[in-house]
């Protein structure tokens, strides 16, 4: 099975805070991603990437940045934190983004902005 | 950009029962879809795929397409407490797109 690491598990800061959340996989997938779960919006993407160096913006990417330092780890990063950030997020990973490609989701990460 | 909408919000069903999922998505060009779910406390795991216009079986999971009607369904048929979870459908396409979920509670 696929394995997707995300750290912390849980965050708690405060408004205006510097938080970095990491992802590390194992697959040797190309593609990463980063995700935000809110009730009543779902699944939103955030960031992803499709190989070390490179960044693509999502849906919904103000207030956060992203870096994918090597095929293995991707941070999402946010440095001026705000409440509107409280929510759970995820990494996941996948070999390509074809129709049969299957995303691989690590645990979460529980951040709260106080 | 792509919106994907789930109903119900939340669904409880008797175990051994039906329970059926809906989902609507707005992109025409839509043409990959997958179901995931997620048990509370952990990321959310694929479930089924389901590409062309019809049927797709995987024993209690059955999911359907009516790509003219921009909709996508799933029923899981003699419903146990393990399919106590919430689910999501979600368009593979150009942008991964996730919908808005449907929390199931399978009743003992």
């Amino acid at each position: 099975e696929a394995a997707v690491t995300q750290s912390p598990r849980n965050k708690v800061t405060v408004t205006g805070g510097n938080v970095t959340l990491s992802c590390r996989q194992t697959n040797s997938h190309n593609y990463m991603y980063w995700y935000r779960q809110d009730t009543g919006h779902g699944l939103r993407l955030i960031h992803y990437s499709y190989g070390a160096g490179n960044l693509q913006i999502g849906d919904v990417p103000d207030g956060y940045k992203a870096t994918r330092t090597t095929q293995e780890d991707f941070f999402l990063l946010l440095e001026l934190a705000s409440p509107s950030q409280t929510s759970l997020y995820f990494c996941a990973s996948s070999s390509g983004t074809g129709r049969g490609d299957t995303l691989y989701f690590g645990a979460g990460t529980r951040l709260s902005v106080l | 950009q792509q919106k994907v909408q789930q109903s119900p919000e939340s669904l409880i069903v008797p175990e051994g029962g039906m329970a059926s999922l809906n989902c609507t998505f707005s992109d025409r060009n839509s043409q990959y879809f997958w179901w995931y779910r997620q048990h509370s406390g952990e990321g959310p795991k694929a479930l089924m795929s389901i590409f062309s216009n019809g049927d797709k079986k995987e024993g209690r999971f059955t999911a359907h397409l009516n790509k003219a009607s921009l909709h996508v369904s799933l029923h899981i048929k003699d419903s146990q407490p393990s399919d106590s979870a919430l689910y999501f459908c979600a368009d593979m396409g150009y942008k991964l797109t996730f919908g808005t979920g449907t929390s199931l509670l399978v009743d003992p």
